[in-house]
């Protein structure tokens, strides 16, 4: 069975600050993705960033980076050059695709930018 | 249409009535996934169709809760004699054949009294 741990139940960055989000998972499966989803109060979930298990390299998305540390489990979010709409609830998740395709989630951390 | 859609948005139900929430995946997706938020917690899985099939129903908390889905298109989630603890958001999502990138809908906010 997957699981995926979130330590940060909330967190906090000032504008135009860099933050990081923390996320653990585990998995006996060797072929596996991994996301970040950010849930803004209007309950949209909307992918931030995807990484495939197999890539050593680590996905970028403008200013959301990931650091994926396979050997370790871990899979943390890095915003750069935060802005007010990146507040949100961020949820890390794991799926394989051996496990029937659904999303193993993570529950949450709320981020909160300060102006 | 563009995306994943839910209907109704927002559902209030007395305990022990049935409530039916429908899903309208993205045009084309053969998979629709239904997960269960309850307030301030991550998502968990209840079921996964493949095309109008069910193979994983594992998520489903007890047998109050059914799916279908028709047509590779419209999936109805249905819970019968509702119960208080049942009370949460109900999202859907869908994805393509390729599997693993899903796409959701803006969920059902169910609450029973």
């Amino acid at each position: 069975a997957q699981t995926v741990t979130q330590s940060q139940p909330e967190m906090s960055v000032q504008e135009a600050e860099t933050v990081t989000l923390s996320c653990t998972y585990d998995t006996s499966e060797s072929d596996y993705y991994l996301f970040w989803y950010k849930q803004p109060p209007s309950r949209q979930m909307i992918l931030v960033i995807r990484q495939e298990a197999y890539k050593q390299q680590n996905a970028t998305e403008n200013r959301f980076s990931v650091n994926f540390q396979k050997a370790a489990k871990s899979f943390s979010l890095k915003i750069s050059d935060s802005q007010l709409g990146d507040a949100a609830m961020y949820f890390c998740a794991s799926l394989s695709l051996r496990g029937g395709n659904k999303l193993v989630f993570g529950a949450g951390t709320i981020l909160r930018v300060k102006s | 249409g563009a995306g994943v859609s839910q209907s109704p948005s927002n559902k209030v139900t007395e305990k022990g009535k049935d409530v039916e929430l429908r899903c309208d995946p993205i045009s084309g997706h053969t998979a629709l996934y239904w997960y269960r938020q309850r307030l301030g917690q991550g998502l968990e899985f209840l079921i996964y169709f493949q095309g109008n099939s069910a193979p994983d129903k594992s998520g489903l908390p007890s047998d109050r809760f059914s799916a279908e889905r028709t047509g590779e298109s419209v999936s109805t989630l249905t819970i019968q004699r509702t119960q208080q603890e049942d009370s949460a958001v109900y999202l859907c999502a869908s994805s393509s054949n390729r599997g693993y990138e899903q796409f959701f809908g803006p969920g059902t906010r169910l609450t029973v009294l």
